[in-house]
């Protein structure tokens, strides 16, 4: 299965500024998830990035606050933007198993603490 | 949209014996179910799926069974150990998406 890279793996930021979460995947994927894990809580979708295309984002999420790059097949970020404490969160990058196994892999996660 | 239902939302077991976790889904679209294994700090790893072409499977201690007709699905571990302790997602994948829906969680602790 897709090694994926995240980083940074955890970051305290002061409200108002935005942090970039880079993905970078050892081999080519067409779709790239994005999730949210809040604290003790389950995993919610926030965007698929496709290459090429604007990311699709769930609702509740929108592009002012979560821009996404995708500029190749093995890449992605995702930037948390004009940050609050409500944004202090997991955030984790995905992709889908490669060879049609079934399963996303995840990345790391990136834990974002809003001061 | 898919709504994904998970229960219990915690379980205590005894080391050696078995835990059944349940989830119910709202979109009969819906042909993937995988399940995901959370040890604290770590990413989701995936223990099990199961395609809506398939009624059961198994691996090992660990098995997931279908039921497409009543919307439902669940986790079987059996034996249970210590290090089975975690949190374990169900999802629901609609046919065609890869979006996955994540079930609540449930908090497994295998008590030694």
């Amino acid at each position: 299965s897709a090694v994926i890279s995240q980083k940074p793996s955890r970051d305290i930021c002061q409200r108002g500024t935005s942090l970039t979460i880079q993905c970078q995947v050892d081999s080519q994927v067409t779709m790239m998830f994005w999730y949210r894990q809040q604290p003790g809580q389950s995993l919610t979708l926030i965007a698929t990035a496709n290459q090429g295309s604007e990311a699709t984002y769930e609702s509740g999420f929108v592009i002012d606050k979560f821009p996404i790059s995708r500029p190749n097949l093995t890449f992605s970020t995702l930037t948390v933007s004009n940050m609050s404490p409500e944004d202090s969160s997991i955030y984790l990058c995905s992709v889908e198993a490669t060879g049609g196994a079934g399963g996303y892999t995840f990345g790391s996660g990136t834990r974002l603490t809003v001061v | 949209g898919e709504n994904v239902e998970q229960h219990p939302s915690t379980l205590s077991v005894q080391e050696g014996d078995s835990a059944v976790i349940k989830c119910t889904y709202s979109d009969s679209a819906s042909n993937y179910f995988p399940w995901y294994k959370q040890e604290l700090g770590k990413r989701p790893q995936l223990i099990i799926d199961i395609r809506s072409n398939v009624g059961e499977k198994k691996d090992q201690r660990i098995a997931v069974t279908l039921n497409k007709t009543a919307k439902h699905f669940s986790l079987h571990i059996t034996e249970t150990q210590p290090e089975d302790s975690a949190v374990y997602f169900c999802a629901a994948v609609h046919s065609g998406t890869y979006k996955y829906i994540f079930g609540t969680g449930t908090r497994l602790k295998v008590l030694a």
